[in-house]
């Protein structure tokens, strides 16, 4: 089934400065790839999603490409700021047979330092 | 807040007892995915409703079971609970049951098993 790989695990920034998280899939068949924010003890919220018929999309200080040829797609942060501080989590729509199910990776816990 | 609404916010049982937790969907969403998140196994995809009916199933138990009522509403039943089963249950809510679309995530129920 689809397997997705998230890294780096932790991440910590300067304030201002870039952040960069990188996700990997393993079904070619995926075609939606979001991304989630979530803060501690609260719901994951969408931040941005990227679809396979696109190279990359941004929305403010935050974009994310994607290469369906190296099946992996990274998420990016430029001018970092404290309230960035959050748990991210990379997706990527489920196999053949599912209905649109997300398959997450394991999160990047990403530190602003002011 | 995200229009998905989930109850209880909190629940404090026994092993081996059963729950019952309650998903409403935003308005207008027809599909309602249940996942868990625990901290060594992050966010797990368990199943899925599409407009009443079971659409696709993730790693799901046996002992879990799950329904979506005709206002659409879902139901998650966890049995003959155990210690592992403590974690934060997630509901999201989509409009679309066939090509992958955006979720949004309801607060969460975390569940704790003693």
């Amino acid at each position: 089934g689809e397997n997705v790989e998230q890294h780096p695990s932790t991440l910590s920034v300067q304030e201002g400065d870039s952040a960069v998280i990188k996700c990997t899939y393993s079904d070619s068949a995926s075609n939606y790839f979001p991304w989630y924010k979530q803060e501690l003890g609260k719901r994951p919220q969408l931040i941005i999603d990227i679809r396979s018929n696109v190279g990359e999309k941004k929305d403010q200080r935050i974009a994310v490409t994607l290469n369906k040829t190296a099946k992996h797609f990274s998420l990016h942060i430029t001018e970092t700021q404290p309230e960035d501080s959050a748990v991210y989590f990379c997706a990527a729509s489920g196999i053949q047979g599912s209905q649109g199910n997300l398959i997450f990776g394991k999160g990047t816990k990403l530190s602003v330092k002011p | 807040d995200s229009g998905v609404t989930q109850t209880p916010k909190h629940l404090i049982t026994a092993t081996g007892q059963r729950v019952t937790l309650r998903c409403s969907p935003r308005s207008g969403d027809l599909s309602v995915y249940w996942y868990q998140q625990s901290l060594d196994q992050g966010l797990q995809f368990l199943i899925q409703y599409y407009n009443g009916e079971e659409r696709a199933k993730g790693n799901i138990l046996e002992r879990f079971s799950a329904q979506q009522f005709p206002d659409l509403h879902s139901e998650l039943n966890l049995s003959s609970l155990e210690l592992g089963d403590s974690a934060l249950y997630f509901c999201a809510s989509g409009l679309a049951g066939g090509l992958p679309h955006e979720q949004f995530f309801g607060p969460g129920t975390r569940l704790t098993v003693l």
